[in-house]
């Protein structure tokens, strides 16, 4: 099944360690997108990319980097986690990134700063 | 500024109808969408409204009106495993998506 793979779903780090996230999609979709989700909050876009075009939101923290070596893989690396970098990472995909496309999400993971 | 606002949390009785509002202020609007959300997973896609009107998929609706800046959610013939978190998000003129916080459906038996 065309599907988004985030690995792994739980990561724990320490504070100031850096951590690397894995994103990788079976579906073909130009556009990846990463996002921060706080508890009970709403999905933060952090970063975009249309094919390797990289879209840095403004108010994404330096501490946050992305890599996309190719259409179906992308990393988000959190070069110095601290504890309000705690939150759930969501993944997604988009066909085109067209109005209607939907997004594609992975099921996320779940990093732990201690 | 952008801006989504939706209910915290509401609760409804298993079998029954519930209605979901959200409010959007973009800057250009290409449509909306609602996504439901389980606790500890993924959003899941439901709806995408671009023009005026209600939208039919099963037991769930999604309704638009542009020129009010207004969408909802209609869920029908609720069961348990409705309960979740439902997402609004609008798409902007830089077909950026703007999400809200979600409402958090409590369904009772």
């Amino acid at each position: 099944d065309a599907m988004v793979i985030q690995n792994p779903r739980y990561q724990v780090t320490q504070f100031g360690k850096p951590v690397t996230l894995s994103c990788s999609q079976t579906l073909n979709h130009n556009v990846m997108y990463w996002y921060q989700q706080k508890s009970s909050q709403a999905p933060k876009l952090l970063f975009h990319y249309y094919d390797k075009d990289f879209n840095n939101e403004a108010d994404t923290p330096d501490n946050f980097q992305s890599r996309r070596p190719n259409t179906s893989f992308c990393f988000l690396d959190i070069r110095s986690p601290g504890l309000g970098d705690a939150a759930m990472y969501l993944c997604a995909t988009s066909s085109r990134g067209q109005p209607g496309d939907e997004q594609f999400f992975g099921p996320g993971t779940r990093l732990t700063v201690l | 500024g952008q801006n989504i606002d939706q209910p915290t949390e509401m609760t409804a009785t298993e079998g029954a109808i519930v209605q979901i509002n959200c409010t959007y202020q973009t800057s250009g609007f290409n449509g909306l969408f609602w996504y439901q959300q389980h606790a500890g997973e993924a959003p899941t896609f439901l709806s995408y409204n671009v023009l005026d009107g209600l939208e039919e998929k099963g037991r769930f609706s999604s309704f638009l009106s542009r020129s009010k800046g207004y969408s909802y959610l209609l869920l029908k013939e609720l069961q348990m495993k409705d309960s979740a978190s439902y997402l609004c998000a609008a798409l902007d003129s830089n077909y950026q998506l703007i999400w809200g916080a979600g409402t958090k459906l409590i369904i009772k038996p």
